[in-house]
């Protein structure tokens, strides 16, 4: 499985655009990249995957180079229940998470 | 509600007794997989079934530790002997996966274990 590396820490103001970088440079041709968010106390939650195309659900849109090597996690209009830390994570049956990114949304 | 469940939310047991904790997948998923989170860490993969089969097992996955899904269903993950580092939240995913889908997995809310 692919590592993935993400800044520890992000800050977003509410109702504006959230982006968050991952870097996957070793990531293999067919390895889909997953990206998952964590709320306090609570089990992660599934928000998008893809593979080369960009991709877009009711949640966010996830945006991957072309060369595959990263991604951004685009959340449109942040909110304060947005405030999590979120995961980029790619595999085949199995994920390996790092410490991911804390995001911050305030008011 | 039809997400993964696990129980119990919280255990609380004194070091060298035995815990199992119990996972139930979403309904119709083939694939089930537990995992080990500890406080600013990400979640670390432990081992995952495909319905009955155990199929790969982390290396930090020690002897103590014994999973199993004995009808494809419901999963169980027992460990024995409790030590102070086995604290943690446990957690359960669960996903479907069929010949070139993908394999985004849904989690429980965790059981947190407390080794005192």
């Amino acid at each position: 499985d692919a590592k993935t590396t993400q800044p520890p820490s992000m800050d977003c103001a509410e109702g504006r655009a959230a982006n968050l970088p991952c870097n996957h440079s070793t990531i293999s041709g067919n390895e889909y990249v997953y990206w998952y968010r964590q709320i306090h106390s609570q089990g992660p939650q599934y928000i998008i995957h893809g593979l080369k195309n960009n991709e877009t659900n009711e949640m966010a849109s996830l945006i991957i180079t072309e060369d595959r090597k990263s991604s951004t996690l685009i959340l449109p209009h942040a909110t304060l229940r947005d405030t999590a830390v979120y995961y980029c994570t790619s595999g085949y049956s199995t994920l390996t998470f790092g410490k991911g990114t804390m995001l911050l949304v305030s008011p | 509600d039809t997400g993964v469940s696990q129980n119990p939310r919280h255990k609380i047991t004194k070091r060298g007794q035995n815990v199992t904790f119990r996972c139930d997948p979403i309904s119709e998923h083939n694939r089930l997989y537990w995992y080990r989170q500890t406080l600013g860490q990400g979640p670390e993969f432990l081992t995952y079934f495909q319905n009955e089969a155990q199929l790969e097992k982390s290396r930090l996955l020690s002897d103590r530790f014994s999973a199993e899904r004995p009808k494809g269903s419901f999963s169980t993950l027992e460990i024995q002997r409790t030590e102070q580092g086995d604290s943690a939240m446990y957690l359960c995913a669960s996903s479907l996966v069929q010949t070139g889908g993908t394999y985004e997995q849904y989690f429980g809310p965790g059981t947190r274990l407390t080794v005192t």
